[in-house]
């Protein structure tokens, strides 16, 4: 039962450089999410997707794009990275209820140096 | 929109003592209230959530918190302290948009 997968674990890029965090989950969840998280500051809200074939943004969109290509997974890509955007990046998803809790992947920790 | 507040970044107790943690929200719908705990390096894992059906709720590990309308808090305690509850703890909320919004984490330590 792998729940979010997420990769890949570790990730360091070059100013400029593009990547793609890819997500996958097998709990037939309607939503996902993409997180980043940084010191003191808790998890912001990227992009997410309510259901298969919509996304919308969260707090901090800027410098992301997000593709839901299809019920499972969910990407994100950074299409020129920059220093900002080093942090540690979470997927999750979640039924598409309010009172139910998101699972959440391992996380990247992603670096641009 | 909703929110919430954790008070302080980090708590430091000594193992068997009481461990509080305090969450405040802000919703314009009735809420949807967690607490995740985040291990070092690893992703995060659901402790408890209120969901309206009882006030006070249970979660792992001996966990629990205290849903507060009137004070509009929501926060967790433990009676009992163990080395093994030392990580970053995180409170969330959600509405009608089904968005997860967390607070900015309060890291405990635990003292031998």
């Amino acid at each position: 039962n792998a729940g979010v997968t997420q990769t890949p674990k570790f990730q360091v890029l070059k100013t400029g450089q593009s990547m793609t965090l890819q997500c996958a989950q097998d709990m037939n969840h309607n939503s996902m999410y993409w997180y980043r998280q940084d010191p003191g500051m808790g998890l912001r809200l990227i992009y997410y997707s309510a259901s298969e074939g919509t996304t919308d943004k969260g707090e901090v969109p800027n410098g992301y794009n997000v593709s839901r290509l299809n019920k499972r997974e969910f990407s994100l890509r950074l299409e020129s990275a920059a220093p900002s955007q080093t942090s540690v990046y979470f997927c999750a998803s979640s039924a598409r209820r309010m009172n139910t809790e998101a699972f959440f992947g391992q996380g990247t920790r992603l670096t641009v140096v | 929109a909703q929110s919430v507040t954790q008070l302080g970044s980090h708590v430091s107790v000594s193992e068997g003592a009481l461990v509080l943690l305090r969450c405040n929200y802000s919703s314009s719908v009735p809420p949807y209230l967690f607490w995740y705990v985040q291990y070092p390096n690893q992703g995060l894992q659901l402790l408890l959530k209120y969901t309206s059906a009882a006030t006070l709720v249970k979660g792992i590990n001996g966990f629990e918190a205290e849903f507060k309308k009137s004070e509009t808090s929501f926060h967790l305690t433990k009676p009992s302290a163990h080395m093994s509850d030392a990580a970053e703890y995180f409170c969330a909320v959600s509405g009608d948009d089904y968005k997860l919004s967390f607070g900015a984490g309060t890291t405990v330590t635990v003292r031998a």
